[in-house]
């Protein structure tokens, strides 16, 4: 119940492309979604973050899109450029309870290709 | 804004010493932080939630005595690594979160080497 599944575990995509990261989740309760970035030997950087309350959310090259019905979200980054490799990372949380603590997917491994 | 700090870096000991690792908020106070451990190639996991002056909450398997959390203040909280050995080995991570809000901050993260 309180794990968020992320698919795929590495994606190759050429320059120019549209890399897609997709991620689902089991807990309705959750209410706030952000995708993360990292860079080897760094921290994770917030990219982008989504609620329930709407079906998409675009910042520049990025969006997320969200299916509350079933229980998934992805993350789009179009004209995908080799500094966008990167590890990348969504999570979950519930934004109302406790400490809101952060249930993150498994990890992308994204290589842009030039 | 929303910058976390984290120090130091990196850190080499030597097997059975104590380490702490600091991180801090710079430009907001944080009500929230969290430490997490991350292992090569994988997914970060919590360790511990802590709210400032009060003791920090573990995750299930995280041996308290072992990891030591202080929350001294709104913008500083210490994770001490007691006694370590080569299997703490690890990528620390620290965020925090400000008032409210749901974000969290992220800090650049402290590479341990226990030799």
């Amino acid at each position: 119940q309180q794990q968020v599944k992320q698919s795929p575990q590495s994606l190759i995509v050429q320059k120019g492309g549209i890399s897609i990261i997709n991620c689902a989740y089991e807990n309705t309760a959750f209410d706030y979604f952000p995708w993360y970035q990292q860079f080897p030997g760094k921290g994770p950087a917030l990219l982008i973050a989504i609620r329930p309350d709407v079906s998409e959310k675009k910042e520049g090259r990025f969006t997320i899109s969200f299916n509350k019905s079933a229980k998934q979200f992805s993350l789009h980054i179009m004209d995908s450029q080799p500094g966008d490799s990167a590890t990348y990372f969504c999570a979950a949380s519930m934004s109302r309870q406790g400490a809101q603590k952060l249930v993150f997917g498994q990890g992308t491994r994204l290589t842009i290709n030039p | 804004g929303a910058v976390v700090s984290q120090h130091p870096s990196r850190v080499i000991c030597k097997s059975g010493t104590s380490v702490k690792i600091e991180c801090r908020s710079l430009d907001f106070q944080a009500t929230t932080m969290f430490w997490y451990r991350q292992f090569p190639k994988q997914s970060l996991m919590l360790m511990a939630t802590s709210n400032e002056g009060s003791k920090a909450t573990y995750e299930q398997g995280v041996e308290k005595d072992k990891f030591l959390i202080n929350h001294a203040s709104l913008t500083l909280s210490t994770l001490t690594v007691t006694s370590a050995h080569p299997e703490d080995s690890s990528f620390y991570i620290c965020s925090a979160r400000q008032g409210a809000g749901d974000t969290q901050y992220f800090g650049p993260g402290t590479r341990l080497t226990v030799l």
